[in-house]
């Protein structure tokens, strides 16, 4: 099956940096979503990207399918930015998403 | 536009007893999927059921199944509880059955075996 990774494992930043995450995939996607997971387990949807630029805020991503990798941005980090980000892929004929390994960010006031 | 709910939030039993969790989908959606997420990793996909149906099912044993109403709501079992199936219990929903629609999660279910 499709394998997904993020990197960095782990990221810890002063409030107000500013952070990229990123989600490499195996295969080639027709859904990419990105999740910011909060304290109390509730996965949060912050971008459906299969392709292309969004922004919503402070946060933005970029997925380049062609070459099987998305980007997450947050600017200005704020203390409630804190969690696990996930990236979650579904690829062509499949209709699970499959989660990547994760990003744990703490932001440190 | 009510979201996605998750009953109940938490749950305790022992090993070898039944479980049964339930979900209600975004109002519009009719797909329903499964998750299990075990303490420090990814959510892992049980089982989608779409049309009343399991439409695809991922690497888990035949205790797990489940059952969607016409109402699109669904039910997850687990019989014969392990210690292992301790873990957060998620459900999604989305649209048609289609995997490249977007999913939105439910607040989750905490399954402890003891």
């Amino acid at each position: 099956g499709i394998q997904v990774e993020q990197s960095p494992p782990d990221l810890i930043l002063q409030e107000g940096a500013n952070s990229t995450l990123r989600c490499n995939f195996s295969d080639s996607v027709n859904n990419l979503q990105w999740f910011h997971q909060n304290p109390w387990g509730q996965l949060i949807n912050l971008f459906y990207i299969p392709s292309g630029t969004k922004q919503n805020g402070r946060l933005s991503a970029t997925t380049v399918a062609t070459e099987r990798y998305s980007l997450l941005y947050i600017s200005s980090s704020q203390t409630t930015d804190s969690g696990v980000y996930f990236c979650a892929v579904t690829n062509f004929g499949n209709e699970k998403l499959t989660f990547g390994t994760g990003t744990r960010l703490t932001i440190i006031p | 536009d009510a979201g996605v709910t998750q009953s109940p939030t938490h749950l305790i039993k022992t090993r070898g007893q039944q479980v049964t969790l339930r979900c209600s989908p975004k109002s519009g959606h009719d797909t329903v999927s499964w998750y299990q997420q075990a303490l420090g990793q990814g959510p892992q996909f049980i089982f989608q059921y779409y049309e009343e149906e399991e439409r695809q099912r991922g690497n888990f044993p035949d205790r797990f199944s489940g059952h969607q109403f016409p109402n699109y709501s669904s039910e997850l079992n687990v019989n014969a509880l392990l210690l292992g199936d301790s873990a957060l219990y998620l459900c999604a929903s989305s649209l048609g059955g289609l995997g490249y629609n977007e999913q939105f999660f439910g607040p989750g279910t905490r399954l402890t075996v003891l």
